[in-house]
Formats: structure tokens, sequence, C-alpha cells
């Protein structure tokens, strides 16, 4: 069975640091996955894919097959991107096509 | 893009009781689902909504607990049934595409059972 896993629950780093929230994942097939957002008070919201290949907020997250990874990174923090992230992986199971989120990782950046 | 929206937007039931949530899209979308986020926890899909048929159950969800209707590409219900303090969690519906395609989601229903 497919499996996403963030190991940090918490993780908070000082503003204008590097950030890099950590997923890996388990699955058999091709694997497509995200990252979404919560901001406090807020939605859930995409912030990005990989088959995109884009930065958005300044974030980018590089598909590792050989690391079976999706790792988010940032640069240079800022207090802005204090919420929680998900990683999560789409999957295709008789026709039924799903995401399986991982556990999250409440990003705090530190002023 | 879809805008998606849920109600009631919170409730405190009693125990025994059932409740219906509802959500809405925006536009017409080809998938819809339903989670649940328990306190501290990650989203854990409860089902596939399907148009026009009955819902794709996840491992450890029954149609007799959480009852789904989802009768045009726009709309769907949830029902939790005889509810326990354990139903106490937050409900979530999305919608978008197939696979690779954006999920976007509903603000949530946060369900209080006492």
């Amino acid at each position: 069975a497919q499996r996403v896993t963030q190991p940090e629950k918490l993780l908070s780093v000082f503003k204008g640091a590097p950030v890099e929230l950590k997923c890996n994942y388990s699955y058999s097939g091709s694997p497509e996955l995200f990252w979404y957002v919560q901001y406090s008070r807020q939605r859930l919201q995409l912030l990005l894919r990989h088959i995109s290949r884009e930065s958005i907020k300044g974030f980018t997250a590089d598909l590792n097959k050989g690391e079976t990874s999706f790792h988010l990174k940032k640069p240079f923090a800022q207090e802005e991107d204090s919420a929680m992230y998900y990683c999560a992986l789409a999957v295709s199971s008789f026709g039924n096509e799903k995401l399986t989120f991982g556990t999250g990782t409440r990003l705090t950046i530190i002023p | 893009s879809a805008v998606i929206s849920q109600k009631p937007s919170r409730d405190i039931c009693q125990r025994g009781t059932s409740l219906t949530i509802q959500c809405q899209v925006d536009s017409q979308v080809t998938m819809m689902f339903w989670y649940r986020q328990q306190p501290g926890q990650s989203l854990t899909l409860i089902a596939t909504a399907n148009q026009g048929s009955e819902a794709t159950y996840e491992s450890g969800f029954v149609i007799d607990k959480f009852p789904i209707s989802r009768p045009n590409l726009t709309f769907s219900t949830l029902t939790v049934s005889n509810m326990s303090p354990e139903d106490s969690s937050i409900y979530l519906c999305s919608g978008g595409g197939r696979g690779s395609e954006t999920q976007y989601f509903g603000p949530g229903t946060r369900l209080l059972v006492l």
C-alpha cells in the first residue's frame, strides 16, 4: 500500500534561514506528488506539484525517485511561511484516484 | 480553479443523532472526496463520492456509518450517523480533476459530539 512519511511534526527556523521540510513516499506505481499548505484560519490549499516543476512563494520541491523523496525547500524563510505543510501522493487504484496525505509538519518561522 | 463551500461550518451534536454535511462546488468537477481530520492528525480519506452511484469507501469506513450522496457534478453530502464522541473531528470535502490535477478543499465542518 502507498504511504507518505513526514518525519518532522514540528520545525522551527529563524527568519532568513533555509527551510527544508522532508517527505518520503512508498508507492509501487509512478508517483505524482504534491505539497499542500494550511495557513492559520485558512483552508488547505495547493502549494506546488512535482509535474509543474515550478517555484511558488520561493518554495521548490524535486522528486527523487532513487531516494523516494519529495522534500520542500526554500532558501530564505519568511515569517508568513509559518503554517502547516502536508505532503501528498496521488494514487490510482482500480480506476479510483485519490490523495494520500502525510501527517504534516508545522513550520514556525522565528522573527 | 474551484471554490468549495461547506455547510454547516461547525456543530455540536448529541450522541446517537446524525448530521448531514453539504458540499457545494462553484463549477463542475470530476472527482469529489470526503476526508476526516481528527485533532492533531492528518487527513484521512473516508470515501470518493461518485456521481449517480454509490460512493467508494476506504478501509475502515462503511456506508451505514457515513452515507454519501452525489446527485450531480457540483454537490455532495456526507452524513455522520449514530454519532459518538469518537466522531468529533473536522470533516473536509474536496473536488477537482483526476490524478495529478489539483484538488480544491472546502473550509471544513468542525463537529463536536457530546
